[in-house]
């Protein structure tokens, strides 16, 4: 079964304090590795897609790494705007699973001013 | 206007009652999903559609049925909600090509069930 664990579940950081999100996968065959960013009472928005281990995404104060088992989203200097839920989702390369996202808790960040 | 439309944003509905969730689409996806997201369980996945003809059920479809109308349209129905049906839904599409295409979301439903 295909299975996403995020942490901390949530995160509360000082403006300009750098730190990152953790996505950890068990996904036969990783086809794909999402991240997204939800506001309180919005749907997800895609950020960043990563297909294979060694892979990074940057956009503005965020980047994306990817490993074998685990994804980061860094945030570097942090503002309070980035303030939301951050999702991470995995989809598998084939089998019944097909095209289908698995998507972890989220991950509820803070950044005070 | 939005690309993925979800009406109503909003529902209070009586147990027992059948409810109908509507989403359409104008990004020419043929990948059409439903999700629920409850606190602290995140997204899961109810029903899914790779195309018209095509309809699958997702890891919590009890209590629930779909119809894909059309490429662009695909509803939700939940033929007798109980309470524990309050949560926020949420359709989204996929670009079939390629298999790893991101998901693009609707605004969600936020659907009680008194």
């Amino acid at each position: 079964e295909d299975q996403v664990t995020q942490s901390p579940e949530a995160l509360r950081l000082q403006e300009g304090e750098s730190s990152s999100l953790n996505c950890s996968y068990t996904v036969s065959g990783l086809r794909g590795l999402f991240w997204y960013r939800q506001d309180p009472g919005k749907g997800p928005e895609f950020l960043f897609t990563l297909y294979s281990a060694g892979e990074e995404k940057e956009k503005e104060r965020l980047k994306a790494t990817l490993t074998k088992k685990e994804s980061f989203l860094h945030i570097t200097a942090p503002k309070p705007e980035d303030s939301a839920t951050y999702l991470c989702a995995a989809t598998p390369a084939g089998g019944t699973s097909y095209g289908k996202l698995t998507f972890g808790q989220g991950t509820i960040l803070t950044v005070h001013p | 206007d939005a690309d993925v439309t979800q009406t109503p944003r909003n529902r209070i509905t009586k147990t027992g009652k059948r409810i109908m969730l509507e989403c359409s689409q104008t990004k020419g996806h043929d990948r059409m999903y439903w999700y629920r997201q409850d606190p602290g369980l995140g997204l899961r996945l109810i029903y899914y559609s790779f195309d018209v003809k095509d309809i699958n059920k997702g890891e919590i479809s009890d209590g629930y049925s779909v119809s894909r109308q059309a490429q662009a349209k695909f509803s939700l129905s939940l033929e007798s909600a109980i309470p524990n049906q309050t949560a926020l839904y949420f359709c989204a599409t996929s670009d079939g090509t390629g298999g790893a295409a991101e998901a693009f979301f609707g605004q969600g439903t936020r659907l009680t069930v008194v």
